[in-house]
Formats: structure tokens, sequence, C-alpha cells
């Protein structure tokens, strides 16, 4: 069955690093986009940067632009975010999300497994 | 950059229908998909591609999309339904959610 396991989280200071992990198991992991999607504390789901098959193409929201760094590794099933100059803002759990972009279907995807997420807290 | 905007949250009495909007510059010629979202939980995809239904989903759950909203539809609406509702749609390359509605079951 698909798994996704995230790991990588947790408490770091503002202007510090994190580098998260996100394991992929039952399923052909080259054959997929992957994103990393966020919810902060009492607010919704934000998408973070998604990452194409090959690792050709990646895109990231705006707010993280420069500071995150979304990368893969097909031969060993992982995905990660590189967290850089981290700001309060950035408190949130994440989750990496196995991303659907389907055939004839065109500028549309959707996410159908999700992690269960690793907590990222940015102290001020 | 492109938003899409859900009611905070919806009631509804249990076995009733349910509806949660989500509404977006031309939404309708795009495709929305929908998420549901418990405590303590991951998210769950329960309707894709306007309105097709992830295997496991309960066909109580439908979908549909035309002009600038798209619905979330739960028919018989159980307890088990109580949660967090998300849209979300793509536009010009970036992944866009909606702020997310709170359906409570009562």
């Amino acid at each position: 069955q698909v798994q996704l396991v995230e790991s990588g989280g947790g408490l770091v200071k503002a202007g510090g690093s994190l580098r998260l992990s996100c394991a992929a198991s039952g399923f052909t992991f080259g054959d997929y986009y992957m994103s990393w999607i966020r919810q902060a504390p009492g607010k919704g789901l934000e998408w973070v940067s998604y990452i194409s098959r090959s690792s050709h193409y990646t895109h990231y929201t705006d707010s993280v632009k420069g500071r995150f760094t979304i990368s893969r590794d097909n031969a060993k099933n992982l995905l990660f975010l590189q967290m850089n100059s981290l700001r309060a803002e950035d408190t949130a759990l994440y989750y990496c999300a196995r991303e659907v972009v389907p055939e004839g279907y065109s500028n549309s995807n959707y996410f159908d497994y999700w992690g269960q997420g690793t907590l990222v807290t940015v102290s001020s | 950059s492109y938003e899409l905007t859900q009611p905070p949250s919806v009631s509804v009495s249990p076995g009733q229908t349910a509806s949660i909007t989500c509404s977006g510059g031309e939404l309708g010629s795009k495709y929305a998909s929908w998420y549901q979202l418990k405590p303590g939980q991951s998210p769950v995809l329960v309707i894709y591609l306007d309105s097709k239904r992830p295997s496991g989903i309960p066909e109580r759950f439908s979908g549909s999309n035309s002009g600038s909203t798209a619905t979330l539809t739960i028919s018989g609406t159980q307890a088990m339904d109580e949660a967090d509702y998300y849209c979300q749609s793509w536009d010009s390359s970036s992944v866009v959610f909606g702020g997310g509605t709170n359906l409570t079951v009562l």
C-alpha cells in the first residue's frame, strides 16, 4: 500500500535551517510529481512546492521562493525540502503528498496520498 | 494571485444534504478537487477532477463545477462526515487551496 513518511521537523530559531525528508513506498516513486503542503496552527492548507518526476521542474509559493529548495532521489524513493532563513510564519505541520497530473486534463492536478506530517516550529 | 473562497462554516442535520461551495474566477474552466481533514489525521481526497470519487469514498460524496463555483455535496450526511473540507485547483503553474469550510453535523 502507498505510504509517505515525513521526518526532520523540529524546533529551530528564526534564521535557522531544517531539512525535511519524505520516504515513499508502495508505488513507483519516479512516476509521480510530489509536493510539500503545510498547515499552520489554526490555519488552512497551503501548498509550498512541487517537483516533477525527473526533477526538471520545480515551483514554489511566493513566500518561500529563494529560501526553500525541493529535491528528490528517485533511486532511494525520497523527497526533500531544504528550508533556510526560517521565519516564525513558517511554523506549520508539513505534509508530503503524491501529486497526480492526469493525462488528457490540461492544467490540472490533485493529491491522492498524504503523509502524517512533520511539525516545524520556528521560534522568534 | 488566484484565490478560492469557501464559507468558513456550514451546518447540517444528520441525514440531510450538505453543500459546500468554492468560488474563484472562471473556476468552471479549471478542475477542482476536494479534501476532508479531521483533527489529528491527514487530509483525504474525496473528489477529484470536479466530480470523480476515489475508490473507498462513499457514494454520498459528489461534486460539480460550473461558472465560477465548484460545489461539494454530501447526501445523507453522517456524524462521521464532520470535518474541515478544502477545495483545490491549479492556476498559472501554482496549486491553490481554498480557505477551508468547517462542516458541523448537529
